[in-house]
């Protein structure tokens, strides 16, 4: 049982570069989501998803696309990197978000730098 | 909209002294509420959360939190802190109902020696 996995944990993109963070949750969770975090702004969630073939956006989905084709896994697409992108991302899942009792468990985090 | 605000960014204590980590959340329908960890370099850990019972409900690491319903608020206390401890805590909320986990802005705990 991994758990969340994301990779990668470190990339360095270029202005304009396109790039996909990968998710993936091996626990069978119905939720999915994607947060970035900025100092002194804790955590903004970017994009969730509810179930396979259903997305909703967060807070901050600006310059970001996700997917949900299968259960287990959960990209989020950077068209056109911009260094305001400039983050740590985290991917999160859960059974259902909503339901009481539910842990969401999160994935170690991606570095990413926009020069 | 639901927010929380965590009224203290940083957080400077001595060892083995008591701490008390600030949460206030706005919303006015029932909630869910959480306190997480991360350690430098690392994912979110759940210290602990309040779903409904007791409002006083007791984590890992010897950490608490109490939920005060007419304040709105949803502290973190531990009676004696360590250098393991240095970290920054979240705390954050979920609308009864919802899908979406609303996280505070931080608070860095510093320990001293």
């Amino acid at each position: 049982n991994a758990g969340v996995t994301q990779t990668p944990k470190f990339q360095v993109l270029k202005t304009g570069q396109s790039m996909t963070l990968q998710c993936a949750q091996d626990m069978n969770h119905e939720y999915m989501s994607w947060y970035r975090q900025d100092p002194g702004m804790g955590l903004r969630l970017i994009h969730y998803s509810v179930g396979a073939g259903i997305t909703d956006q967060g807070e901050v989905p600006n310059g970001y696309n996700v997917s949900r084709s299968t259960t287990e896994d959960f990209p989020l697409r950077l068209l056109s990197a911009a260094p305001s992108q400039t983050s740590v991302y985290f991917c999160a899942s859960s059974y259902s978000l909503s339901l009481s009792g539910n842990t969401i468990y999160f994935g170690e985090g991606s570095w990413l730098t926009v020069v | 909209a639901q927010s929380v605000t965590q009224l203290d960014s940083q957080v400077p204590v001595f060892e083995e002294a008591p701490v008390e980590l600030r949460c206030n959340y706005s919303s006015s329908v029932s909630v869910y509420l959480f306190w997480y960890v991360q350690y430098p370099n690392q994912g979110l850990q759940l210290l602990l959360k309040y779903l409904s019972g007791s409002t006083l409900v007791k984590g890992i690491n010897g950490f608490e939190a109490e939920f005060n319903k007419s304040q709105t608020s949803f502290h973190l206390r531990k009676p004696s802190v360590h250098i393991s401890d240095t970290a920054e805590y979240f705390c954050a909320v979920i609308i009864q109902g919802a899908q979406k986990l609303v996280f505070g802005q931080g608070t860095r705990l510093t320990i001293n020696p």
